[in-house]
């Protein structure tokens, strides 16, 4: 049971570069997440996933695009990296409560590190 | 939208002293809290959770978090740190009745723990 899986691990992109990351989870999550992680400022929410086929905005969207086709699967996407976008990406996935709208608690992966120069 | 505010940025305690992490969140509705530890090189893992009921809360590690609804507060206790304590940890928030099913955190207490 691998639970939440991000790749890469680490990255170096050049500005104005292209790049997809991939998080993949085998626990059957109805919800799935893309934070960013930098210095100061906590977690903050880029994307995220309430099903398949389906993607909202977090607090932090521009920049970045998402797509959930399989229920196991949540890419995000980067056309046009920035150095502004240099940060540790952790992908999380969640169950909802039953018989609520709401999510549980949060698994997370192992997250990428990424440099944009 | 709700914030969280986590006013400790850095904390430098010596073993066995006791540990309390300001955490106050600003919803006036419905919140589940969370509470997450980062060990260095590592990825988040939750502490513990309130979703309703007794108001106190036990998690893993002898960590416990009271949540005051008068207050907005979350805080996170432990009566006796260890060296392995040494950590990032966060408070998250989740307001239910706003239909945004994700979670909100704060922006971090670095915990640091001197043998």
């Amino acid at each position: 049971n691998a639970g939440v899986t991000q790749t890469p691990k680490f990255r170096v992109l050049k500005t104005g570069q292209s790049m997809t990351l991939l998080c993949a989870q085998d626990m059957n999550h109805e919800y799935m997440y893309w934070y960013r992680q930098d210095p100061g400022m906590g977690l903050r929410l880029i994307h995220y996933s309430v099903g398949e086929g389906t993607t909202a905005k977090g607090e932090v969207p521009d920049g970045y695009n998402v797509s959930r086709l399989k229920k196991q699967n949540f890419l995000l996407g980067l056309e046009s990296a920035a150095p502004s976008q240099t940060s540790v990406y952790f992908c999380a996935s969640s169950a909802h409560v039953p018989g609520q709208r709401f999510p549980n608690s949060l698994h997370f992966g192992n997250g990428t590190r990424l440099t944009v120069t | 939208a709700q914030s969280v505010s986590q006013h400790n940025h850095h904390v430098i305690l010596s073993e066995a002293a006791s540990l309390e992490l300001g955490c106050n969140y600003s919803y006036g509705g419905t919140v589940n809290l969370f509470w997450y530890v980062q060990y260095p090189g590592q990825h988040l893992q939750l502490l513990l959770k309130y979703f309703s009921g007794d108001p106190l809360v036990k998690g893993i590690k002898g960590f416990e978090a009271e949540f005051i609804k008068s207050k907005f507060s979350f805080n996170l206790r432990k009566p006796s740190v260890q060296w392995s304590d040494t950590a990032e940890y966060f408070c998250a928030v989740n307001a239910r009745d706003t239909g945004r099913r994700a979670l909100t955190f704060g922006s971090g207490t670095r915990l640091q723990v001197q043998p």
